[in-house]
């Protein structure tokens, strides 16, 4: 079945950088496309971008562009979020999710990882 | 960007009512773009519809999607106490990709 495994907690200071892992199972990697979407605590979801696996493609928001990378390792299967210049508002939950046939145009993002926890504190 | 606001903020019913959950959207965003997902506290979002009209795999027929353009609607025909959640939209017609502010169901 489709797994997504995400890393695990981080606590950062303000002015640094994380890398969040989210390793893929399951499904075909090459022809799907991963998103990263974040939640504050109570607030909306909020898109951070996403990567194409096969062109390697990025798309990401305004309020992080800049600051976020989003890449992949074909050989595990395993698509990073780097965030960098933290600042307390990047605090949340961070989630993966993938559209496993995104090359056949299905945006079927049916498949998320359990969450990573960023917190931002000095 | 695309801005979604979804309709009512919180919406209380009884089992066995109908929902109708509305998403907005301040510029046209074609059908093939327009996804709607589940989410219990404590949980991941759920993929509910996507592509405007499509239910996911393992998704009960009484959550259903329509619309189109700017308006668009997610309703669930009975409810059921399980089905309390927020629910919230996305778009990936322009990017960036953007979500509703989401709405919360209730069970009386």
């Amino acid at each position: 079945q489709i797994q997504l495994v995400q890393s695990g907690p981080e606590v950062k200071k303000p002015g640094t950088s994380v890398k969040v892992s989210c390793k893929t199972s399951g499904f075909t990697f090459s022809r799907s496309a991963v998103q990263w979407v974040r939640q504050a605590r109570g607030q909306r979801l909020e898109w951070v971008g996403w990567i194409v696996v096969d062109s390697g493609n990025t798309n990401y928001a305004q309020n992080v562009q800049g600051r976020v990378t989003i890449t992949r390792d074909m050989s595990t299967s395993t698509v990073y979020m780097e965030l960098s210049s933290l600042r307390s508002e990047d605090t949340a939950l961070y989630y993966c999710a993938a559209a496993p046939d995104y090359l056949r145009g299905s945006y079927r993002f049916d498949s998320w990882g359990q969450g990573t926890q960023i917190i931002v504190s000095s | 960007e695309i801005v979604l606001t979804q309709s009512p903020g919180t919406l209380s019913l009884s089992p066995g009512e109908r929902a109708t959950l509305s998403c907005r959207a301040s510029q046209h965003v074609s059908s093939s773009y327009l996804a709607w997902y589940q989410q219990k506290p404590g949980q991941a979002p759920r993929l509910l519809i996507y592509s405007t009209y499509n239910r996911a795999t393992g998704i009960p027929d009484r959550f259903s999607g329509s619309g189109s353009g700017t308006d668009f609607t997610l309703t669930i025909s009975r409810l059921e106490p399980e089905d309390v959640a927020v629910y919230s939209c996305q778009q990936f017609s322009s990017s960036p990709c953007t979500f509703g502010q989401g709405t919360k169901l209730e069970i009386k």
